[in-house]
């Protein structure tokens, strides 16, 4: 099984500023098969990111994905307001297809 | 529009059985792999099970493996996850999600469901 760590556990800013989250997997995820999303409290998940650095429909281009092996990263290049969410990314290289604990991106 | 609607939760006893349904709507269903996530409340997204679009291969998370079964009836444009023996850390939300669709199966949740409770307490 792929175990994925996500850093920080919370990252505290201000809108505007720019947002770098983590996460590392514990074996290669090959052919960057790890995907990145988004929940706000007491809503259903959003995809934001795909293929490590494929922006899913419709998400702004402030967010962005990068990384390759077992290293990956989140961007949000300025956060507006409704970007304050936790993120998680999951990897579906191999089953069981798991999930980060999350990052949590709050205001500062 | 792509619409995904789960039902058939509630509040069951441990050891009991409950069959949770995702009904499909705005695509063609029986062209998209499906995923149910649960997530236990106040944590995080645990992925358990995935299902390709003609139903023949399935995947299981290893917490849930010998106990739920996914399935899918595309006549009816509709997901099932039967869960049996359930337990208290079987306690979620439970959501359906849509695939990627295209030429090579993901279990990448595109479009999401609002969820599903399901409360496994005596």
């Amino acid at each position: 099984e792929i175990v994925l760590t996500q850093s920080p556990g919370t990252l505290s800013l201000s809108p505007g500023e720019r947002a770098t989250l983590s996460c590392r997997a514990s074996q290669s995820v090959s052919s960057s098969y790890l995907a990145w999303y988004q929940q706000k409290r007491g809503q259903a998940p959003r995809l934001l990111i795909y293929g490590a650095s494929s922006r899913a429909t419709g998400i702004p281009d402030r967010f962005s994905g990068s990384g390759s092996g077992t290293d990956f990263t989140l961007t949000i290049s300025r956060l507006e307001p409704e970007d304050f969410a936790i993120y998680y990314c999951q990897q579906y290289v191999s089953s069981p297809f798991t999930f980060g604990p999350g990052t949590k991106v709050d205001i500062k | 529009e792509v619409q995904l609607v789960e039902s058939g939760g509630g509040l069951v006893q441990p050891g009991g059985s409950l069959r949770l349904s995702c009904a499909a709507s705005g695509f063609t269903f029986s062209s998209y792999a499906m995923t149910w996530v649960r997530q236990a409340p106040g944590e995080g997204l645990e992925w358990v099970s995935s299902i390709r679009d003609s139903g023949g291969i399935t995947y299981y998370a290893d917490s849930v493996k010998g106990r739920f079964t996914v399935s899918r009836d595309n006549s009816k444009n509709t997901l099932y996850l039967q869960m049996n023996s359930l337990r208290a850390e079987d306690t979620a939300m439970y959501y359906c999600a849509r695939g990627p669709g295209g030429s090579s199966w993901s279990p990448v949740g595109v479009y999401w469901g609002q969820g599903t409770l399901v409360t496994v307490s005596s």
